[in-house]
């Protein structure tokens, strides 16, 4: 079955670095997602991508936040001075289609920042 | 308050209980998610609902429009079904279909 390949697995990080998030999504997926969920609380969207352009995007994803898709198969997210509390699992998630947003999900990046 | 609740926050069954895990929204939407997180953090989607009842094995997944109501049942429960079960929905307003997530309900299936 496909999947949705993230990488790395955990990343650990010194505040004001910054870090790139890594995501392979199903080859023949539209639109590409990611979300992040701070330990002990629920999954937040962050932004959405299509047609290799931002199609909605969150009051989390401000300034220091940027996604790329830079060869037609990897989507990345840069952070680009981390800050203590950007310490979550992030999430890529990619799906066809639009209306219903089924999604399939990568298993994950935790990003701790120290 | 949150477009997206869920009831119990935790729950603890025996091995063999039927489960029932509910989910409340308060906006349109076009479908809505139920999905699984194990421990080790990943998320897999279960189920995707626009109206009426999907089963998939031991698991059961209801939704009702007009009341804004969706159930998710795991009949025979077991201790492999110890997870955090999210609902999630995809609001019918805008063009992006992003989801929105509840706060999860832990099962813990003991033996």
């Amino acid at each position: 079955e496909p999947e949705v390949t993230q990488t790395p697995s955990h990343q650990v990080t010194q505040m004001g670095q910054e870090v790139i998030l890594r995501c392979v999504p199903i080859s023949n997926h539209l639109y590409f997602y990611w979300y992040r969920q701070i330990l002990g609380q629920k999954v937040e969207f962050l932004v959405s991508f299509y047609n290799n352009e931002i199609s909605e995007k969150s009051e989390i994803f401000d300034d220091q936040f940027s996604v790329e898709r830079p060869d037609g198969s990897n989507f990345t997210l840069k952070i680009r001075s981390t800050k203590l509390e950007d310490s979550a699992m992030y999430f890529c998630a990619s799906s066809v289609l639009s209306t219903t947003g089924a999604h399939t999900f990568g298993s994950g990046t935790r990003l701790t920042v120290v | 308050k949150n477009e997206v609740e869920q009831s119990p926050q935790n729950l603890t069954a025996q091995e063999g209980e039927f489960i029932t895990i509910n989910c409340s929204y308060s906006v349109g939407i076009s479908a809505l998610h139920w999905l699984q997180q194990h421990p080790g953090g990943g998320i897999v989607s279960l189920f995707m609902l626009s109206s009426g009842k999907k089963k998939h094995g031991r698991l059961i997944a209801t939704i009702n429009i007009q009341e804004k109501h969706s159930s998710l049942h795991i009949t025979a429960s077991h201790p492999r079904d110890s997870a955090v079960y999210i609902c999630a929905v995809r609001k019918n307003t805008g063009t992006a279909s992003k989801l929105t997530f509840g706060t999860g309900t832990r099962l813990q299936v003991t033996l």
